[in-house]
């Protein structure tokens, strides 16, 4: 089935330092993957997303690259604030009925002033 | 736009009490999502419908949840009788599902404690 795996937690940086959080995926097929964040006491929110391979997928500074040679996906931003600590959460959809998302475990990112 | 809406945000119950929490997704959306998560398991899928009808309920932990959907605008999850192993936070997601590439909006959950 499918599965995606992301590097454990946390992820402690100070601030205007490059973040780079991995995931990596397994399917079948040509999913769509995405990145959510959730910060504190709140829901998951889309954060960026890619719908076929070597898409770029863009927000608030943040990038991913759908590479589908090394079947992953992973999240990068040049310069993190102290707003950016979250968890961060790496998803696909392989098409199926009802647009079901396989997540990984999450990511907890730490931006220190 | 309204997103996905929940309720209640918080709920304290004592152990043994029904337990019923509400979600109402985005209009236009056609599948519903319920997830459960917890610093132990993290992030679990419930049950999901698609046009009202459950389509998967794998995910449900065992016959004391239950859940509905009678129209494309709420849906119910139900616990009867609840347990302190049930506290958790509750998130609803509604999508369109054009298969594939649309993703799922979520709410911002209900908190849910079990005494």
């Amino acid at each position: 089935g499918d599965s995606v795996t992301q590097m454990e937690g946390p992820v402690t940086l100070s601030e205007e330092a490059f973040l780079t959080i991995n995931c990596t995926y397994t399917a079948t097929g040509y999913p769509s993957l995405f990145w959510y964040v959730q910060y504190p006491g709140e829901g998951l929110q889309l954060l960026l997303k890619a719908t076929k391979a070597d898409d770029k997928g863009s927000n608030k500074g943040f990038e991913a690259t759908y590479r589908k040679e090394t079947t992953s996906f992973h999240l990068e931003k040049g310069s993190v604030q102290v707003s950016d600590s979250a968890v961060y959460f790496c998803a696909l959809s392989d098409g199926g009925a009802g647009n079901m998302l396989t997540f990984g475990g999450g990511t907890r990112l730490m931006v220190k002033p | 736009d309204a997103g996905v809406i929940q309720s209640p945000r918080h709920e304290v119950t004592e152990m043994g009490q029904e337990v019923t929490l509400r979600c109402k997704p985005i209009s236009g959306h056609n599948s519903l999502f319920w997830y459960r998560q917890t610093m132990m398991r993290g992030l679990e899928l419930l049950i999901y419908f698609n046009n009202n009808v459950p389509i998967d309920d794998s995910g449900m932990p065992e016959d004391r949840f239950s859940a509905k959907m009678p129209n494309a605008s709420f849906s119910t999850l139900k616990i009867q009788p609840s347990e302190p192993r049930d506290s958790a936070v509750y998130f609803c997601a509604s999508s369109f599902a054009t298969g594939g590439g649309q993703p799922q909006h979520f709410g911002d959950g209900t908190r849910l404690s079990i005494l």
